[in-house]
């Protein structure tokens, strides 16, 4: 089966830096590769997804890229804000089914 | 759009009993619904695949008599945890799965999650 690595497990940064989680998958059939956002207590929230007929992908301060050869890809936050603190998970899927999870990556900005 | 409801948001137990647990998509039809445990600090680990209409797919190491999933209609599948002891305590997750059809005649699929339910057993 798929097994996602993530890293780092926790990240701090100073608001306005940047922040960047990388993530590493096993199953070169795996086609989708979403981002997901969760604050305590709640639900998953997709923040941004890559499919593999894209390098990269870009929607305001968030940008995703892939990596297919390495099968790697990674979630970048930029102008980083409070209101980014959270707990991110990166996970990969084949034919957007069944996802497999990182372990996560808790997110803390310094304000 | 796109809403994916779960019923109780939180439940509190005795150790033995039985508790069910509802996931509902509500302006959409989902024929596969996931069902995750998350324990605390922890990532989602899927636990069970339902279809609708068919019996679920457990993973590996997920007993199936314990964790009953039934996926009656289009919009409910609903995960009952039998003989609840202290170690089932988590948070439990559904996600449905919803089908996009585009202008351009392709198509895509996006799980949709609920906001779980907090299951702790005494």
């Amino acid at each position: 089966g798929e097994n996602v690595e993530q890293h780092p497990s926790t990240l701090s940064v100073q608001e306005g830096d940047s922040a960047v989680i990388k993530c590493t998958y096993s199953d070169s059939a795996s086609n989708y590769f979403p981002w997901y956002k969760q604050e305590l207590g709640k639900r998953p929230q997709l923040i941004i997804d890559i499919r593999s007929n894209v390098g990269e992908k870009k929607d305001q301060r968030i940008a995703v890229t892939l990596n297919k050869t390495a099968k790697h890809f990674s979630l970048h936050i930029t102008e980083t804000q409070p209101e980014d603190s959270a707990v991110y998970f990166c996970a990969a899927s084949e034919s957007d089914y069944k996802l497999s999870f990182g372990a996560g990556t808790t997110v803390t900005v310094r304000a | 759009g796109a809403v994916v409801s779960q019923h109780p948001s939180w439940v509190i137990c005795k150790s033995g009993t039985s508790v069910k647990i509802e996931c509902r998509s509500l302006d959409f039809q989902a024929t596969t619904m996931f069902w995750y445990r998350q324990f605390p600090k922890q990532s989602l680990m899927l636990m069970a695949t339902s279809n609708e209409g068919s019996k679920a797919t457990y993973e590996q190491g997920v007993e199936k008599d314990k964790f009953l999933i039934n996926h009656a209609s289009l919009t409910l599948s609903t995960l009952t945890v039998t003989s609840a002891h202290p170690e089932d305590s988590s948070f439990y997750i559904c996600s449905a799965r919803a089908l996009f059809l585009l202008l351009d005649s392709s198509s895509y699929n996006e799980q949709f999650f609920g906001p779980g339910t907090r299951l702790t057993v005494l």
